[in-house]
């Protein structure tokens, strides 16, 4: 598609519950990024995929995260056992390779809003 | 490790001013600077790319300078218009290609 599709748009789960976020990158893009904002904070780096190569896990908060890429495209990221403190949006990114000087752009897709209660 | 701060936090203008958002980080060492808008409860909006090698970048109304060296970027926007109300965030790619963002600058501009 022309841009990042994220699904859903808004998800509301019990606490405890396990929940799965989709996204869509663009077509070609082979760099994909997940990141979160909580109300009134700022965006928070959780994981990257580039290509085949190993996941950069670095950012995701707790073993209860997870996130997988499926044939180089779809990206799915996993919250178990879900907590009040998981509640915010979450923002899926794509750009093309990013190895090497000078890098490209994201393209952000519009996000889920997942509220815990 | 790479922070990024963005002044000021929120600015309230009247239309048709000038005006310059900051953007300060503490590790030169980054690939490239990009300039977003975000509208309240939508995702973001690329405005500006600045590759590291370069000094600015124009956009309409807009421009983006960036001085590696000294860890610096302006947003600058001409003309302000009531529709140009948003945040704005800064944020840098740095060297194990993850984007770090500032806070924002949250933007109100007065018709």
């Amino acid at each position: 598609g022309a841009g990042v599709s994220q699904s859903p748009s808004n998800k509301v789960t019990e606490k405890g519950k396990d929940v799965e976020l989709r996204c869509d990158p663009i077509s070609g893009h082979t760099a994909l990024y997940w990141y979160r904002q909580s109300l009134g904070q700022g965006l928070e780096f959780l994981i990257y995929f580039q290509g085949n190569s190993a996941p950069d896990k670095s950012g995701l908060p707790s073993d209860r995260f997870s996130a997988e890429r499926t044939g180089g495209s779809v990206s799915t990221l996993t919250i178990q056992r879900t907590q009040q403190e998981d509640s915010a949006v979450y923002l899926c990114a794509s750009s093309r390779r990013v190895t090497g000087a000078g890098g490209y752009g994201y393209t952000f897709g519009s996000g889920t809003r997942l509220t815990v209660v | 490790k790479q922070e990024v701060t963005q002044i000021p936090a929120a600015l309230s203008v009247p239309e048709g001013e000038n005006l310059v958002l900051n953007c300060s980080f503490t590790d030169s060492a980054i690939y490239n600077l990009q300039w977003f808008r975000q509208d309240p409860g939508k995702g973001l909006t690329s405005l500006l790319l600045i590759q590291s090698s370069q000094r600015e970048q124009t956009s309409g109304r807009l421009n983006a300078s960036l001085d590696k060296s000294s860890g610096r970027s302006t947003l600058y926007i001409a003309a302000s218009q009531p529709g140009d109300s948003a945040t704005y965030l800064c944020a840098v790619m740095d060297s194990s290609y993850k984007l770090i963002f500032g806070s924002g600058t949250r933007l109100l501009v007065r018709p």
